[in-house]
Parts: C-alpha cells; structure tokens; sequence
C-alpha cells in the first residue's frame, strides 16, 4: 500500500513561496498513478491545486494555475509543489494525495492521503 | 465555474439511515466519488465510481447515481459515522477536478 508523507515549512511569510515535498513510499513515482496536491483551509472545504505525472505532464486548477509549479523527483521518490505570491488566504492544511486510475484508465479517484501538514501564511 | 452541491449538515439517530446528496451538472456522464473527514484527521474514500466500496469500508456505506444528483446512503448509523463528507468528481471535460463543499453528519 502506497504512503505519503508531506514535509516543509509550517510558516511562509505574505508575497513568500511555499514548497513543500511529498515522500512517496510502498510504490514508485513512475507508477501509473498521477499525484495531486489538495489543500483545505482550517474550518472550510477540500480544494483541488493540481496533479503530475511522472512524465512530466500536468494538470492544474485555473484558478491558481498561475502560481503553481509542481514536480517529479524519480530518484528520490517524491514530488513537490510549489505555490508563489502568497496571501493570507493560501493558509491552509496541504495533503498529499496518489490519484489511482479505473481499469480504464478513464477516472481517477484520490487514494491514499497524506496526514496533511498545515501551512500558515503570516508575518 | 463548475460546482458540486452538498447539504451543510444531515443529522440522524444512531440505527437510522443517512443520506447525503451531492448535485452537479456533470453527474449523468461522470463518476461521483465519497470521502470521509473525521475531526483532525485525512480525508479517507469510501465509495468510488457512484457505487462501489473499497475494502475495509463498512457494508452499511452505499452510494448510487441518478441524472444530476449522486447520493451517499448510511444504513443503520454509528456514532462513529460522525465526519464531514465530501462528494468529488470532475467537469464534464474530465479535465478539472471539483469537490462538494462538505456534509457534516451528525448521529445522536
């Protein structure tokens, strides 16, 4: 079973850069998985930031398309996200998240999680 | 934008059933999919493609699809039910993921 571990700061300062690294471990980055961010801001809704394939392709959010940068490490099995110009309003719990296709390979459903690592965006 | 509608909260005594509806455009051509947020804790998947239960995940847990609306069905409720509950699926291009805003069950 695929394990996901998110590390990084917990505090980012206004108009900084949150990178964060998401350890992948009982599976392998170049598995036919994509791999997602989602954040969720304390107290509100899940909000999905966007995946990576191991090949390099992505798949963001248009709504935050702009500020985002998301990678793929293979030799060191683990991925990482990138979110510029931050606000207030980027404070939230970041999970990492496998994105695991139907037989198909037509959908996609969120499996496993990460625990998630909270990411305040403060001065 | 394309969005997922959920009820804010359900509330139900423990042995009763509990449903939770998530509409969206979308829903006749694509999947719906259920989470489970218990208090401080990961989101955890509890039905995928409309209706089917991953291992683990109690019998009691059910979930079907019909025209825009997609439900999650709890049949004889536990206390420990009690979590938020998200539906998720995607655009109708499949290219954008979305999810509901949440359902907070409560069983007492």
């Amino acid at each position: 079973q695929v394990q996901l571990q998110e590390s990084g700061p917990g505090l980012v300062e206004p108009s900084g850069t949150l990178s964060l690294t998401c350890a992948v471990s009982g599976g392998s980055v170049t598995s036919s998985r994509w791999w997602s961010w989602v954040r969720q801001p304390p107290g509100k809704g899940l909000e999905w930031i966007g995946e990576i394939h191991h090949t390099g392709n992505t798949n963001y959010n248009p709504s935050l398309k702009s500020r985002v940068t998301m990678s793929v490490d293979k030799s060191n099995n683990q991925i990482s996200l990138k979110l510029n110009s931050l606000t207030a309003a980027d404070t939230a719990v970041y999970y990492c998240v496998a994105l695991v296709p139907s037989q198909s390979a037509s959908y996609y459903r969120f499996d496993p999680w990460g625990q998630g690592t909270l990411v305040t965006v403060s001065s | 934008s394309y969005e997922l509608t959920q009820p804010p909260s359900v509330s139900v005594s423990p042995g009763q059933t509990a449903r939770i509806t998530c509409s969206g455009d979308a829903l006749p051509k694509k999947y719906a999919y259920w989470y489970q947020q218990k208090s401080g804790q990961a989101p955890v998947l509890v039905i995928y493609e409309d209706s089917k239960r991953p291992s683990g995940i109690p019998e009691r847990f059910s979930g079907s699809s019909s025209g825009t609306m997609a439900t999650l069905t709890i049949s004889g409720a536990q206390v420990e039910d009690e979590a938020d509950y998200y539906c998720y699926s995607t655009d109708s291009s499949g290219t954008h993921r979305i999810f509901g805003g949440g359902t907070k069950l409560t069983v007492l």
